[in-house]
């Protein structure tokens, strides 16, 4: 599997801030999956990113709060643009190679809090 | 639509006891496969097993075992004879949709005690 490192691990920001969690893996990829967990709470899917093309985002989210960029096959970024404090979440980036067939490999995720 | 449901919200058990988590998933495809992750304290989701909706031979991985029932639309997995760091969050998903998007479970706290 492939070994994905996210940036930063966990931060503290303020309401009204914007927040850029990198996700790196160490080879190329096709897929590369955003997910939100929200304390005590299961995983909830944010968008999917392919590379070249813009990302696909799930019912109840928006590119305005949550943009993505994927410029290359083997690195994304997620911003979380003008928190607030229901933004406090785990935010963590899946990888794989698409398809119902395949398996997705998690980074580390970023624990955010927004005071 | 899809569904997983983890109706376990916690379990505690004593080290060395077995324990079952149960997973029951709802969709309409024929097509699917289905997937049990380990989320440990630090966070990280750990891949476990994935099994596609064509195989029901029950798994066996060291201590962990799988029974994948179509006829109950049941994945459950079992930790036999558990360990301090079996203690974690262990979520079943679902993927039925070409993009190969993941539905969770709500998942089951399993705290294994000395």
């Amino acid at each position: 599997s492939a070994v994905i490192s996210q940036k930063p691990s966990r931060d503290i920001c303020q309401r009204g801030t914007s927040l850029t969690i990198q996700c790196q893996v160490d080879s190329q990829v096709t897929m590369m999956f955003w997910y939100r967990q929200q304390p005590g709470q299961s995983l909830t899917l944010i968008a999917t990113a392919n590379q070249g093309s813009e990302a696909t985002y799930e019912s109840g989210f928006v590119i305005d709060k949550f943009p993505i960029s994927r410029p290359n096959l083997t690195f994304s970024t997620l911003t979380v643009s003008n928190m607030s404090p229901e933004d406090s979440s785990i935010y963590l980036c899946s990888v794989g190679k698409g398809g119902r067939a395949d398996t997705q490999y998690f980074g580390p995720g970023t624990r955010l809090t927004v005071l | 639509a899809q569904k997983v449901t983890q109706a376990q919200t916690e379990i505690s058990v004593v080290e060395k006891e077995d324990v079952t988590l149960d997973c029951v998933y709802e969709t309409r495809d024929t097509t699917y496969y289905l997937f049990w992750y380990k989320q440990p304290p630090s966070g990280e989701l750990v891949f476990l097993i994935r099994r596609n909706s064509f195989d029901e031979q029950n798994e066996i991985s060291g201590r962990y075992s799988w029974n994948f029932q179509k006829s109950t639309s049941s994945f459950n997995f079992t930790i036999t004879a558990s360990q301090v760091v079996d203690s974690a969050v262990y979520f079943c998903a679902l993927v039925s949709d070409s993009w190969g998007k993941l539905q969770f479970g709500a998942g089951t706290q399993v705290v294994v005690t000395p």
